[in-house]
């Protein structure tokens, strides 16, 4: 079965507390991306990544740092999370047809 | 940067009832996708429309592509109480590099 999985789910922090959040999928995809969501503004390309060891920058990607070492794994970084990256992160891939696959979504709060 | 306005936000409809929601760019646009999230849920892929007024239908959802290529809708005949959730549209810039819209939120009464 194709899927997007992530990890955690759910996750509380305090401001400054290094974290990562991971992205991992079957499908052999070789595009992968970070969104986050929030209320009134929509899902927004934090980075992106066309291939292993080849990332860009998405619309907003200040505070975020992202790897690609393997092409099934594209990890989200927060060096050093603040109140304003809380948000639901999505991570999603792309094969080359029409459809961007998400994974189920990963709800982040700092405080 | 490129931008895609979705109008109404929220909508509120009794089952049975239609529902349209609209997507408009200032900015001509390659091809325009839709999706749909259910209420805790990740977005869907439903549909991308490539041509100049091009139509598409699935069911009863029925999406438009602008002969401008700058605005595009979706159409629901007859809502379902399945059919709630938050409806995006997403310019995609290239690559799969999408630019959502904010999005409309569909509640649906039974």
């Amino acid at each position: 079965e194709a899927q997007v999985t992530q990890n955690p789910r759910y996750l509380i922090t305090v401001t400054g507390k290094k974290l990562t959040v991971t992205c991992s999928q079957n499908m052999n995809h070789e595009y992968m991306s970070w969104y986050r969501q929030d209320p009134g503004l929509g899902l927004r390309q934090i980075y992106y990544s066309m291939n292993v060891e080849v990332t860009d920058k998405g619309d907003v990607p200040e505070g975020y740092k992202v790897s690609r070492k393997e092409k099934r794994n594209f990890p989200l970084i927060l060096e050093s999370p603040s109140p304003n990256q809380t948000s639901l992160y999505f991570c999603a891939t792309w094969g080359g047809g029409e459809t961007q696959y998400f994974g189920p979504g990963t709800r982040l709060l700092v405080l | 940067g490129q931008q895609v306005m979705q109008i109404p936000q929220y909508q509120h409809v009794q089952e049975g009832e239609d529902f349209t929601t609209y997507c408009n760019s200032s900015t001509t646009l390659s091809n325009i996708q839709w999706y749909k999230q259910r209420p805790g849920g990740h977005p869907v892929f439903l549909i991308q429309l490539v041509k100049s007024g091009e139509v598409k239908k699935q069911k009863r959802l029925t999406f438009q592509f602008g002969e401008a290529k700058k605005n595009s809708s979706l159409h629901i005949t007859a809502t379902q109480t399945t059919d709630v959730g938050t409806y995006f549209c997403a310019m995609n810039t290239g690559f799969q590099k999408l630019v959502f819209g904010t999005g409309t939120r569909l509640l649906v009464s039974p």
